[in-house]
């Protein structure tokens, strides 16, 4: 069964402190796996998209990377800007109308 | 207005009302999604639609029922909801098409409630 699971459910850092975020996945052939940033009463708002393992994306203090079965965000000296619901998504291979969202990771930056 | 739109955005409705969701995207993509998201649970997808035509359903009950006149639109049609059909409905769309990329891009969502 195709399946998408993130970890941890919350995770709350002080400003600076750097961590990851993981997203696990379980699918019939990847075509491609998508990091999300949400921000309370917002639609989802695109931040990387990763096709093969061994692929890395960055933008700011925010980078992505991708193994056969998992993915990391990793934040680097976040801000508390930086505090909002992050998701993960895949996309399999032989359906590319299917996309899986995990249940999402809540990041809170204290200052 | 650029990026997909979502009106309206809040909606509050008897289980016995009609209404209508609408999305619009300004990107020119060939593919737009209706999604559920509710507390606590991952995105549900519920349509799909390339170039006009539906091309997967999943499992919705037949009180929602989509509708995409062109490219640009897509409505999602509301009777006789229940109260488990409270959540945020998301619309998103992508370039679609052999090729091309699947990056999805949300509109804000309509937070419904049903009464």
């Amino acid at each position: 069964e195709d399946q998408v699971t993130q970890s941890p459910e919350a995770l709350r850092l002080q400003e600076g402190e750097s961590s990851s975020l993981n997203c696990s996945y379980t699918v019939s052939g990847l075509r491609g796996l998508f990091w999300y940033r949400q921000d309370p009463g917002k639609g989802p708002e695109f931040l990387f998209t990763l096709y093969s393992a061994g692929e890395e994306k960055e933008k700011e203090r925010l980078k992505a990377t991708l193994t056969k079965k998992e993915s990391f965000l990793h934040i680097t000296a976040p801000k508390p800007e930086d505090s909002a619901t992050y998701l993960c998504a895949v996309q399999t291979r032989y359906n590319f109308n299917k996309f899986y969202f995990g249940s999402g990771t809540k990041l809170n930056v204290k200052p | 207005e650029t990026g997909v739109t979502q009106t309206p955005r809040h909606l509050v409705m008897g289980m016995t009302n009609k209404k209508s969701l609408k999305c619009e995207q300004h990107l020119g993509h060939n593919a737009m999604y209706w999604y559920k998201q509710s507390a606590k649970k991952p995105l549900e997808l519920m349509f799909v639609y390339s170039l006009e035509e539906r091309v997967e359903n999943n499992s919705v009950p037949s009180r929602f029922s989509p509708e995409c006149p062109n490219s640009s639109h897509l409505f999602l049609h509301l009777h006789t909801l229940q109260p488990e059909d409270s959540a945020l409905y998301l619309c998103a769309s992508s370039q679609g098409g052999p090729g091309s990329t699947d990056t999805q891009y949300f509109g804000p969502g309509t937070r419904l409630t049903v009464l």
